[in-house]
């Protein structure tokens, strides 16, 4: 099995500030891993994943996240926030021998003006 | 607009009663998850159907029961209702097979009130 541990329940940036969001994942096989935004009385909305290849992966609104296998770890980055980013992140991890994704207890994220 | 519908929206049912909820993958979706979102948690995994089938089960009681329907949807069934059940209820389709992987579409959810 899998798990995940997004170390930060709530972090609050200002408006253009860099922002990292950390997770760290544990298992015993090869991992696929995801980043998911949740807005407020939504459903999840796939951020980033990384399933093999290169270790950074980008998303199309400026989020970076990268794989690092010996720190069991794949933090979100971005380098400059906006107001519209404030919202629920969720990191979740799978294997190609599972069917279920394992999901952090989330980062909520609040960009200040 | 997702391609994942999900009614209703909202739900309020008392304790002991029965709740069908329902869910509408898009075509070519044969890969259907429900997840089950307390306040302030992360999904957590209820179970899977892959082509009507089912494909793993979470740590659920058999009370939680679910269908997959040729029309790409399904539904995910809760009997006897306990109060620590209220919660919002995901679904989540893609179109991956068995051992394939991808990111899942997720439905916006139900969110289930039991009083």
């Amino acid at each position: 099995a899998q798990s995940v541990t997004q170390l930060d329940s709530q972090v609050p940036v200002f408006e253009e500030a860099p922002v990292e969001l950390r997770c760290n994942y544990s298992s015993s096989v090869s991992v696929y891993l995801f980043w998911y935004v949740q807005y407020p009385n939504q459903g999840l909305q796939l951020l980033l994943k990384y399933l093999s290849g290169s270790t950074l992966v980008e998303s199309i609104n400026g989020f970076e996240a990268e794989f690092n296998k010996s720190q069991t770890s794949f933090h979100l980055r971005k380098p400059s926030v906006h107001i519209s980013d404030t919202a629920e992140y969720f990191c979740a991890v799978t294997s190609n021998t599972g069917n279920q994704f394992y999901f952090g207890t989330g980062t909520s994220l609040t960009v200040i003006p | 607009e997702t391609g994942v519908t999900q009614s209703p929206t909202h739900l309020i049912k008392t304790r002991g009663q029965q709740v069908t909820l329902r869910c509408s993958s898009q075509s070519g979706h044969n890969t259907v998850s429900w997840y089950q979102q307390a306040l302030g948690q992360g999904p957590q995994f209820i179970f899977q159907y892959y082509r009507e089938e089912e494909n793993g089960r979470g740590n659920f009681p058999p009370r939680f029961s679910g269908l997959q329907f040729p029309n790409y949807s399904s539904e995910l069934n809760v009997n006897a209702l306990e109060l620590d059940d209220s919660a919002l209820y995901l679904c989540a389709s893609s179109t991956g097979g068995v051992g394939e992987i991808e990111g899942y579409t997720f439905g916006s959810g139900t969110r289930l009130t039991v009083v």
